[in-house]
């Protein structure tokens, strides 16, 4: 079985300021892939990056990065310079190793709230 | 379409009706995903297709729940005698036959009165 375990409470932070937000998982598998979606308050479900588990460098997507810490089992991501749009929900969740054929496990989720 | 296309985007049903979520994912994408998001929560999977084949319905919460996707495009997801715990976001997700990308639909917010 796969978990997700996001534990921070609302996060705030300052508009042009970076923020980090917690994911640990736990999975048996060896091959598995790692997501950040964004979930603003109109409800659609944002991709922003993905990590895989045999990806020897960290992924990034523009403001985006991922620190992936494999040992640790976390995958915390990282917004640079936030901006008031990155007000939303944050999801991490991950698949395991069927790839495509996999469905996505989620954490429940950190609400940030970006202040000008 | 560009999208995975949810349908209606809201619904409010009569504790005991039945109710049916449409979902017209991306054309091509072979692999399509149901998921029940609680108010607050992350959503959590229901079902999944491949083509037309149901192959995973593990997250289904009772018999009242039932997906189908008949021509390996457009899926429906029904539930019977709706309560008030089906209350929530029903999301659903394409993938294409390989890839990371799972594309997700607005979803569709179902109210039980």
């Amino acid at each position: 079985a796969q978990k997700i375990t996001q534990t921070q409470p609302g996060m705030f932070v300052q508009e042009k300021e970076a923020v980090t937000l917690d994911c640990t998982y736990d999975t048996s598998d060896q091959s598995y892939g790692l997501f950040w979606y964004k979930q603003p308050s109109s409800g659609e479900m944002i991709f922003l990056i993905y990590q895989g588990s045999y990806d020897e460098q960290n992924a990034t997507e523009g403001r985006y990065s991922l620190n992936f810490q494999k040992a640790r089992k976390s995958a915390n991501l990282v917004i640079s310079a936030s901006q008031l749009g990155d007000s939303a929900m944050y999801f991490c969740a991950m698949r395991g190793h069927t790839g495509a054929n996999s469905k996505l496990t989620f954490g429940k989720g950190i609400t940030l709230s970006v202040r000008p | 379409g560009a999208g995975v296309s949810q349908s209606p985007r809201y619904k409010v049903a009569k504790r005991g009706q039945d109710v049916a979520l449409r979902c017209d994912p991306i054309s091509g994408h072979v692999s399509l995903f149901w998921y029940q998001q609680a108010l607050g929560q992350g959503p959590e999977f229901l079902t999944y297709f491949q083509n037309e084949a149901q192959l995973d319905k593990s997250g289904l919460p009772s018999d009242r729940f039932f997906a189908e996707r008949p021509e390996g495009s457009v899926s429906t997801l029904k539930i019977q005698r709706t309560q008030q715990e089906d209350s929530a976001v029903y999301l659903c997700a394409s993938h294409p036959s390989s890839g990371y990308g799972y594309t997700f639909g607005s979803g569709t917010r179902l109210t039980v009165v």
